[in-house]
C-alpha cells in the first residue's frame, strides 16, 4: 500500500527551539508539499517542491524553511518555533501533472504544540 | 487569486441525505475534489470531477458541478455515522506541481 509518512504524530517543543518535521513518500512522486491545518482556516499551503534541491513558498512560507536533498523526502524546518506556529501539519505528494486527475496522498498529519 | 469557501458545520440524522456545498473563484479550475478526514488522520481523497463534467456518481456519493455559478456540492445518501468527518473540496489548475487550494472544511456530524 502506498503511503506518505510523517516521523511524528505529535511533537512538542519550546518557544525558540529549531523543529524539524519529516516526510517520507514510497510513491516515487516528484512533487510534495507542506500544509498546516487551523480550525476554520482550512489547509493553507507553506512550501511544496516539484523537484530535488526545488522549493516554492506557498501562502505562509513565514517561519518556515524547507529541504529536499532526496526525491523521497520532504522536510519542514521552523527556525525558531514560536506558540502562534502551534498547529497541525500534513504533509502530501502527487505525480508530476497527474497531481490534477488524482489529488494528494496525504501523510497522518504532526500536531505540534509550542509552549 | 483563489478562494474556496465552504460552511464550517452540518448536522444530519442517520439514514437521511447529507449536501456539502463549495464555492469557489478560479474559472480555470481543472478538476475539483473532495476529501473526508476522518478524527487525528490526514486527508483522504473521496472523489474528483473534471471541469467539463457536470455530474459523477460513485457508490452513495454523487458530486454536482455548476460551472456557471462555480459551485460544487457533494451529497451522501443514507447517512450513517461512520460519515462523520471533515470534508474538504479543493480546486486544481495547470500548473507547477498541479497545486490544490482548499476549502475551509465542513465538519458533519451525524446524529442518531
Amino acid at each position: 500500500d502506498v503511503k506518505v509518512t510523517q516521523s511524528s504524530r505529535y511533537l512538542v517543543k519550546r518557544t525558540g527551539e529549531k523543529v524539524f518535521l519529516e516526510c517520507v513518500q514510497d510513491m516515487d512522486h516528484e512533487n510534495m508539499f507542506w500544509y498546516r491545518q487551523d480550525p476554520g482556516l482550512g489547509l493553507r499551503l507553506i512550501y511544496f517542491s516539484y523537484d530535488v534541491k526545488m522549493k516554492e513558498k506557498g501562502d505562509i512560507p513565514e517561519g518556515y524553511s524547507v529541504s529536499r536533498e532526496k526525491k523521497e523526502r520532504f522536510s519542514l524546518i521552523l527556525e525558531s518555533a514560536s506558540t502562534n506556529q502551534t498547529s497541525m501539519y500534513l504533509c502530501a505528494s502527487s505525480s508530476l501533472g497527474t497531481g490534477g486527475s488524482f489529488g494528494y496522498t496525504f501523510g497522518s498529519g504532526t500536531r505540534l504544540t509550542v509552549v | 487569486g483563489e478562494d474556496v469557501e465552504q460552511s464550517l458545520f452540518l448536522s444530519v440524522r442517520e439514514g437521511d441525505s447529507s449536501v456539502i456545498n463549495c464555492t469557489y473563484t478560479d474559472s480555470s479550475s481543472t478538476y475539483l475534489y473532495w476529501y473526508k478526514q476522518e478524527p487525528g488522520a490526514g486527508l483522504q481523497l473521496l472523489t474528483y470531477i473534471f471541469s467539463n463534467m457536470d455530474m459523477k456518481q460513485d457508490q452513495r456519493l454523487t458530486v454536482l458541478l455548476n460551472k456557471k455559478d462555480k459551485h460544487l456540492s457533494l451529497r451522501i445518501a443514507d447517512t450513517q455515522t461512520g460519515d462523520s468527518a471533515i470534508y474538504f473540496c479543493a480546486e486544481s489548475y495547470t500548473g507547477t506541481a498541479s497545486k490544490l487550494t482548499f476549502g475551509t472544511g465542513t465538519r458533519l456530524q451525524v446524529t442518531l
